[in-house]
């Protein structure tokens, strides 16, 4: 079957580092996304990997490993407009298939 | 502002009623879905539409009905709906339909439904 897991909730302080992990088990791979989505907001992109290793894009980065089905998102530097709800997705099956994990909210605390 | 567009933001059903929900792009995409987000729970795919065509219909009730009159428009036709099938629903377009090789989906605010 097709599964996605990340936790559930996690918290941090205000300029500190957080990484939230996401694991997977799909019939296909064509890549693994990154969402973040703000309450009452759309979900919006972050990030793409499809090669194994880290990508940074500023204060994120993110990292595949797709021998291990594992990829992290990491935010350093939190900001308080960092608190919303990141969703791990994968590309599965070819054309239009997404495939999202629950969600992970995190709250930042000053 | 994403550049997708979703009307209305909440919506409140009885079971009998009919009611729509509409979307629209203004990015010059291809593709459209639509999603489900019911709490806690991960987002579902429901449609997607590639140049106005339907290719994907996740094996969804047919109480839920989506039209795509052109690129730029999708709707979904609701009647008879359950209490169950209150949620988020989530519209999102792509440049093309390969998401699942690095085409990052935009979406809107959603509308947020209750079904009573």
């Amino acid at each position: 079957g097709q599964n996605i897991d990340q936790p559930t909730e996690m918290t941090a302080t205000e300029g500190a580092i957080v990484q939230i992990n996401c694991t997977y088990q799909t019939s296909g791979f064509n890549g693994l996304f990154w969402y973040q989505q703000h309450a009452g907001e759309a979900p919006t992109f972050l990030s793409y990997n499809v090669l194994d290793g880290l990508e940074e894009k500023g204060r994120f980065s993110s990292f595949l490993s797709r021998s291990k089905g594992y990829s992290y998102l990491l935010l350093k530097e939190l900001q308080m407009k960092d608190s919303a709800s990141y969703l791990c997705a994968v590309g599965s099956g070819g054309y239009n298939k997404l495939i999202f994990g629950a969600g992970t909210r995190l709250a930042v605390h000053p | 502002e994403t550049g997708v567009t979703q009307t209305p933001r909440h919506l409140v059903m009885g079971m009998t009623n009919k009611k729509s929900l509409k979307c629209e792009q203004h990015l010059g995409h291809n593709a459209m879905y639509w999603y489900k987000q019911s709490a806690k729970k991960p987002l579902e795919l429901m449609f997607v539409y590639n140049f106005k065509e339907q290719t994907e219909n996740n094996s969804v009730p047919s109480r839920f009905s989506p039209e795509c009159p052109n690129s730029s428009h999708l709707f979904l036709h609701l009647h008879t709906l359950q209490p169950e099938d209150s949620a988020l629903y989530l519209c999102a377009s792509s440049q093309d339909g390969e998401t699942g090789r690095g085409g990052k989906l935009f979406f809107g605010s959603g509308t947020q439904l209750s079904v009573l």
